[in-house]
């Protein structure tokens, strides 16, 4: 196993334009959580699914931002009518356990211009 | 989003030196974390700690849960350059049904060679 694999690894796009990321987590996870981080800050919360149900969302997702899990094996994250405000490190973990450590990806940096 | 307070915010050591840094919350958790991240990768968990008072090691890293539950140290001792990093601690917690990790505000550390 790899490992949680996130794609792509950078992403530039224009403000108002949409974008998706994806997520695989290890295969026997079956808890998936996507995490955003701006500079200097530590990661924040954003959603969380079991198998394919979502289970959490953040105040921080606004109705621009949907995740989805179909299968209850990858995951992706879309944000439509980009802002700049947007512009972080958007975190996928993975867990077998509800209380133990979760594995990071390498996250999907987006920069808004 | 919440976050945890994480003191200090950076050092700068030379390789040899001991290195301590701690986590404090208002609140209560039963589980706590430590991660590094490195520049432009995803947070790499170093340590996870169940229980208040545990005192748990991983090489030259000893991590403590404190008897309070609403903090926890890290120390790293005989630092080497390949310390350098972000490290961020993380609490669980409980909330609106769901178990997740609130992240620190990270300690940076530098190491002199």
């Amino acid at each position: 196993d790899t490992g949680v694999s996130q794609n792509p690894r950078h992403k530039i796009t224009k403000r108002g334009q949409n974008v998706t990321f994806r997520c695989d987590p290890i295969s026997e996870h079956n808890r998936l959580y996507w995490y955003r981080q701006t500079l200097g800050q530590g990661p924040e919360f954003l959603t969380y699914f079991q198998n394919e149900a979502q289970l959490e969302k953040s105040r921080l997702l606004s109705d621009r931002f949907s995740a989805e899990r179909p299968k209850g094996s990858f995951s992706t994250l879309e944000i439509q009518r980009t802002e700049q405000g947007d512009s972080a490190m958007y975190l996928c973990a993975s867990s077998y356990r509800e209380v133990g450590g979760y594995t990071f990806g390498s996250g999907t940096r987006l920069t808004v211009v | 989003g919440q976050q945890l307070n994480q003191s200090p915010q950076s050092m700068f050591i030379q390789e040899g030196e001991d290195v301590s840094m701690n986590c404090t919350s208002s609140s209560i958790f039963n589980t706590w974390l430590w991660y590094k991240q490195e520049p432009g990768e995803g947070p790499v968990l170093l340590i996870a700690l169940y229980k208040a008072g545990e005192l748990t090691s991983n090489g030259r890293l000893t991590a403590q849960f404190g008897i309070t539950r609403k903090d926890s140290f890290l120390n790293i001792s005989a630092s080497i350059p390949s310390d350098v990093g972000i490290y961020f601690c993380a609490g669980l917690t409980h909330t609106s049904g769901t178990y997740k990790y609130i992240f620190g505000t990270g300690t940076r550390l530098k190491v002199l060679a």
